[in-house]
């Protein structure tokens, strides 16, 4: 059965440095998503992205967060400069049509900011 | 607003036992998704009901919808040790980005 992956599954940065999460979403899906959970909170939407481009996003979605899909199967979300509050789990997420189907979540990667 | 309040907060229980979780949402939706969550783990995707209907199954689970009281409840039946986990419901969005509650913290005990 198909599946998204992500890669790293944990990553522990230092304060101020750029991370990079990776995603392989499922290959006929056309909307992308990323969300985050902080340990012990409920699942937050950051950022949709359909078309090449950001459909949605959240106010946690500040300047600090980029996505991207550099090409035709990675799907990425950068954080530029972290900070100690971005420690998450951050889920990514695809979908082939939007409006009533089924998203699918990768296993997500822990991100751990020191 | 927040979407997607479940309650309770948390639930213990005893194997084969049913355990029954309830998702409240404050605007109209076209469909409310459920989703479990291993500890630590990502979300697994359990069952989806659309606005227009009013009770769905699949397996040992049930669910249950009622936009004019926006609410919808999950059972499972005959509760087993490996339905531990965390339970939580999911509104979709326009754009199919999904607003989830707090979720339930189900513990069933062998």
């Amino acid at each position: 059965e198909p599946e998204v992956t992500q890669t790293p599954s944990h990553q522990v940065t230092q304060m101020g440095q750029e991370v990079i999460l990776r995603c392989v979403p499922i290959s006929n899906h056309l909307y992308f998503y990323w969300y985050r959970q902080i340990l012990g909170q409920k699942v937050e939407f950051l950022v949709s992205f359909y078309n090449n481009e950001i459909s949605e996003k959240s106010e946690i979605f500040d300047d600090q967060f980029s996505v991207e899909r550099p090409d035709g199967s990675n799907f990425t979300l950068k954080i530029r400069s972290t900070k100690l509050e971005d420690s998450a789990m951050y889920f990514c997420a695809s979908l082939f049509v939007a409006g009533g189907e089924t998203q699918y979540f990768g296993p997500g990667t822990r991100l751990l900011v020191l | 607003s927040q979407q997607g309040e479940e309650d309770p907060q948390a639930l213990s229980i005893q194997e084969g036992e049913n355990a029954t979780m309830n998702c409240s949402y404050k605007t109209s939706i076209n469909n409310l998704q459920w989703y479990r969550q291993n500890s630590g783990r990502g979300l697994v995707h359990l069952i989806l009901i659309r606005s227009n209907e009013r009770e769905k199954h699949s397996g040992r689970l049930r669910v249950t919808l009622d936009t004019s009281k926006k609410s919808s409840s999950l059972l499972i039946t005959a509760s087993r040790a490996a339905d531990t986990a965390s339970y939580f419901c999911a509104t979709t969005r326009s754009q199919g980005n999904l607003i989830f509650g707090k979720g339930t913290k189900l513990s069933v005990k062998p």
